[in-house]
């Protein structure tokens, strides 16, 4: 089984710019969570989508966005870029079915976000 | 609101030997699961270990196991006979039962000496 995709892998902006993320999630898997990772914060939880619906959401501003297809790939869109938007941004999957231990999220290899 | 705390930045350990990583959570909730994950270099977090908050037994995953003090709020992580490729950031997560947000400590790197 194919795991986790994201594109692209790196990145270079300038502030104020806007920029979407792609993110596929493992074959069968509905939800998709998104988070950002930075050498000072760690990793922060952006949000996880489940079926196109956006289920749960971290304490990140309105400039950070997403959404979730049909085929449950997922896009996260960040507008009006600013240097401190400049991480590692990692998507993971997981059946989003049970919630129980065996629905463990996997994760992508991450789009390496440069703001200049 | 559940916090993770990963209290060493920074751990070596000599190649064959044991370490153990620590980490402690804060919760109110009853039902939940903790995770060890590990970074290598190349960024891909892989699942390393799992553990259910009801469940008394620690996980174990061939060199990888944890011990789980649920009244303490612990769950550290012991990698015995230790390789060059354990050589990664591992960080702690938190997850309650039925939600899908996890919470992660900072993160733990861990270098190993050959």
């Amino acid at each position: 089984k194919a795991g986790v995709t994201q594109t692209p892998r790196y990145l270079i902006k300038t502030r104020g710019q806007q920029v979407t993320l792609s993110c596929s999630p493992i074959s069968g898997h509905r939800s998709v969570s998104w988070y950002q990772q930075t050498p000072g914060q760690g990793l922060q939880f952006l949000f996880e989508y489940f079926s196109e619906t956006q289920r749960n959401k971290g304490n990140f501003p309105g400039r950070f966005s997403g959404r979730q297809f049909s085929n449950s790939r997922s896009e996260m869109n960040v507008s009006t870029l600013e240097l401190g938007d400049s991480a590692l941004y990692l998507c993971a999957s997981s059946t989003g079915l049970a919630g129980g231990i065996a629905d463990t999220q996997y994760f992508g290899p991450g789009t390496r976000l440069t703001v200049l | 609101a559940q916090t993770v705390t990963q209290s060493q930045p920074e751990m070596s350990v000599q190649e064959a030997e044991t370490v153990t990583l620590s980490c402690t959570y804060d919760t109110s909730e009853s039902d939940y699961y903790l995770f060890w994950y590990k970074q290598p270099p190349s960024r891909q977090m892989i699942l390393v270990i799992r553990q259910e908050a009801y469940k008394q037994q620690n996980a174990t995953e061939n060199r990888f196991s944890v011990n789980f003090q649920k009244a303490a709020k612990s769950f550290s992580l012991k990698i015995s006979d230790s390789q060059l490729g354990d050589a990664a950031m591992y960080f702690c997560a938190y997850r309650n039962s039925g939600t899908y947000k996890y919470i992660f400590g900072t993160g733990t790197r861990l270098k190993v000496l050959a």
